[in-house]
């Protein structure tokens, strides 16, 4: 099966930057995804990895790296509306490429 | 924009009944997928269709079914629903082989007393 382990809970000021990170256990890996739930919301995704290095998307980068079996989403310029929880999700095959989930870290962004 | 919307966002039922919860998505989606959200659980996976009437078990499949009879509807069943199915439910739907980019529903919260 797959594991994934992020940290519950990270909290950070305007402004700033944050690094959410993930680290990952399984076989057969594809990629590592990141997705984004506001409270009451719905997720929506973020960003994909294959492959190692960073992706960056405006504000929001991510990276990977799969000798590590890690990853990480960067905000940048953290905004009030970025608090959020941010999920991290891994893609194997032998989960017959669906994607398994991490539990979640929720981002508390202060003034 | 990708559309994904589920039938009810607050559901209560009784345990033993039978529940019924219904996604559709708008972007002809071959993929489509039933998770459970509970907190610091993340999202798991209850069951996954790739095309009308093929079903695909995920992680915890079991006190569930699903039925796919047309491309943009994805219905989830509680043959008899118990109360450690109280939780939110949410639908998701991708593009063939893309599975790692999915689009939610707004999610289905579900008490089951």
């Amino acid at each position: 099966g797959q594991s994934l382990e992020q940290p519950s809970e990270v909290t950070a000021v305007e402004g700033a930057i944050v690094q959410i990170n993930c680290t990952y256990q399984t076989s057969g890996f594809y990629g590592l995804s990141w997705y984004q739930q506001h409270d009451g919301g719905a997720p929506t995704f973020l960003s994909y990895n294959a492959l190692d290095g960073l992706e960056e998307t405006g504000r929001f980068s991510s990276f990977l790296s799969r000798s590590d079996s890690y990853g990480y989403l960067l905000l940048q310029e953290l905004q009030m509306k970025d608090s959020a929880s941010y999920f991290c999700a891994v893609r194997a095959n032998n989960a017959g490429n669906m994607l398994t989930f991490g539990g979640g870290t929720r981002l508390m962004v202060k003034p | 924009d990708v559309k994904v919307t589920q039938s009810s966002r607050y559901l209560v039922k009784r345990t033993g009944e039978k529940v019924f919860l219904e996604c559709v998505q708008d972007m002809d989606h071959e993929n489509m997928f039933w998770y459970r959200q509970d907190p610091g659980l993340g999202l798991r996976l209850i069951y996954f269709s790739y095309d009308v009437k093929m079903k695909e078990k995920g992680d915890i499949p079991e006190g569930y079914s699903v039925s796919r009879e047309k491309k943009e509807r994805f219905s989830l069943i509680l043959e008899s629903a118990s109360t450690n199915q109280t939780s939110m439910y949410l639908c998701a739907s991708s593009l063939s082989g893309q599975y790692y980019e999915q689009y939610f529903g707004p999610g289905t919260r579900l008490t089951v007393t």
